[in-house]
């Protein structure tokens, strides 16, 4: 089991660059590494996916280490609405026969963004 | 596209009854999961389905029953209530064309139980 660590909360101010750190030193070959962004009374939503190296679309760059075992999450010039809550997440969906790995969702990081 | 839609939204039960939640996506998304969330404690996988008729425990299965009888359909069942299953509940799906594919949630089922 994956087991994700992340800071409990992160303070920014806008147009600033944030990077939110999750650490997963048991993740697996198969383990893919996704970020959610999660705001109060919605599900999650994705944010971004990857497997190695860095992974860059228009909203977030996710970089990951050569040993995997970490990986960030960079948002930049964040605004008021970028505060949220953010999770890592590690799995590999369950697999074809339904015996992969479980989906292991860190307690999250509360980024509060201010003027 | 509604995405995937849970019903109902919000529910109190008592103790020692049942219920069903359902989720329904649109997708045709082959991958769906429920998960609880409660305060400190992040999300935790109760049941997961990789294709219909399939299903697969998580992290946190006891106490609670699945079927996915229909692919679009993943139903999460209570069959004795209990007040520790008190928790916001999502539902997601996704498709992995290879390796593991982004969820798409739903907006979540609150449950309280007396």
């Amino acid at each position: 089991l994956a087991k994700t660590t992340q800071p409990i909360s992160m303070d920014s101010y806008e147009g600033q660059e944030v990077n939110i750190t999750c650490s997963h030193n048991n993740i697996a070959t198969n383990d893919y590494i996704t970020w959610y962004q999660q705001f109060p009374s919605q599900g999650p939503r994705f944010i971004i996916q990857g497997y190695k190296t860095k992974v860059t679309n228009e909203v977030a760059s996710l970089f990951i280490p050569a040993d995997r075992k970490s990986s960030t999450l960079s948002l930049p010039r964040v605004s008021l609405s970028d505060t949220a809550v953010y999770y890592c997440l590690v799995g590999d969906g369950g697999g074809l026969t339904g015996g992969g790995n479980k989906l292991t969702f860190g307690t999250g990081t509360q980024l509060k963004v201010e003027l | 596209n509604a995405g995937v839609t849970q019903t109902p939204k919000f529910r109190v039960l008592k103790t020692g009854q049942s219920m069903t939640l359902l989720c329904a996506q649109d997708m045709n998304h082959e991958y769906m999961y429920w998960y609880r969330q409660d305060p400190g404690m992040g999300l935790r996988l109760i049941h997961y389905s990789v294709g219909e008729g399939t299903t697969a425990k998580g992290e946190v299965p006891d106490g609670y029953n699945v079927s996915r009888l229909k692919k679009q359909n993943f139903l999460l069942g209570l069959e004795s209530a209990a007040p520790s299953q008190t928790s916001v509940y999502f539902c997601a799906s996704s498709y992995p064309p290879s390796g593991f594919g982004p969820q798409h949630f739903g907006d979540g089922t609150r449950l309280s139980i007396l």
